[in-house]
């Protein structure tokens, strides 16, 4: 079964740093590129970064820049997020998504992993 | 960045009617768009990528289509599973962006 399963999602104090992991299964993970998709509580769905399937290339969301730093280890089939300087307008949802070959849309996700910034 | 703006905000529909959503590009996203559904507390899934390819398992009761800057999603017949909230996504530029979503309640 195609699958991304996300953890490290926590309570975390502004300021403060959290590192956000996706576990891949069922499927080539390095064949396909990667992205980071976050949603806070009752809003919608707000992109947050995006790796290439070899990691060559990144792109970040501007309200991100400069913090948040996304990764991958194609060895170990895993996404990642290191996320610093958080601020209470972090606090969302996390999702992993997978980005369909070839077209651009997202089609696999994971149930997510909830992250709140707060003192 | 392109601003996608959807409409309506949110659309009461009886099950077994038709329900039409919007949704507007700032500038044109060509067929680089896409159509999530999300239920309460599960992540979103695609239904339809490239303006009007629906995507694996998909029912035909969903369509789309449009191009350019204007886009529908059309569900045939309301279904009690479908009351969701929908949201558009163009992948033509980078950043990628999304719509604010419509919400399909049960009227």
């Amino acid at each position: 079964e195609v699958q991304l399963v996300e953890s490290g999602g926590g309570l975390v104090q502004p300021g403060g740093s959290l590192r956000l992991s996706c576990a891949a299964s069922g499927f080539t993970f390095s064949s396909y590129e990667m992205n980071w998709v976050r949603q806070a509580p009752g809003k919608g769905l707000e992109w947050v970064s995006y790796i290439s399937s070899s990691g060559s290339t990144i792109y970040y969301a501007d309200s991100v820049k400069g913090r948040f730093t996304i990764s991958r280890d194609n060895a170990k089939n895993s996404l990642y997020l290191q996320m610093n300087s958080l601020r209470a307008e972090d606090t969302a949802v996390y999702y992993c998504a997978r980005v369909r070959s070839f077209v651009g849309a997202f089609d696999i996700w994971g149930q997510g992993t909830m992250v709140t910034v707060s003192s | 960045e392109i601003v996608m703006t959807q409409s309506p905000a949110t659309l009461s529909v009886s099950p077994g009617e038709r329900a039409t959503l919007s949704c507007r590009a700032s500038q044109s996203v060509s067929s680089n768009l896409a159509w999530y559904q999300q239920k309460p507390g599960q992540a979103p899934r695609l239904l339809i990528y490239g303006a009007s390819t629906r995507a694996t398992g998909i029912p035909a009761r969903f369509s789309g289509s449009g191009s350019g800057t204007e886009f529908t999603l059309t569900i045939s017949s309301l279904q009690s599973e479908d009351f969701a909230v929908y949201y558009c996504q163009q992948y033509n530029n980078w950043p990628t962006t999304f719509g604010g979503g419509t919400k399909v309640e049960i009227k």
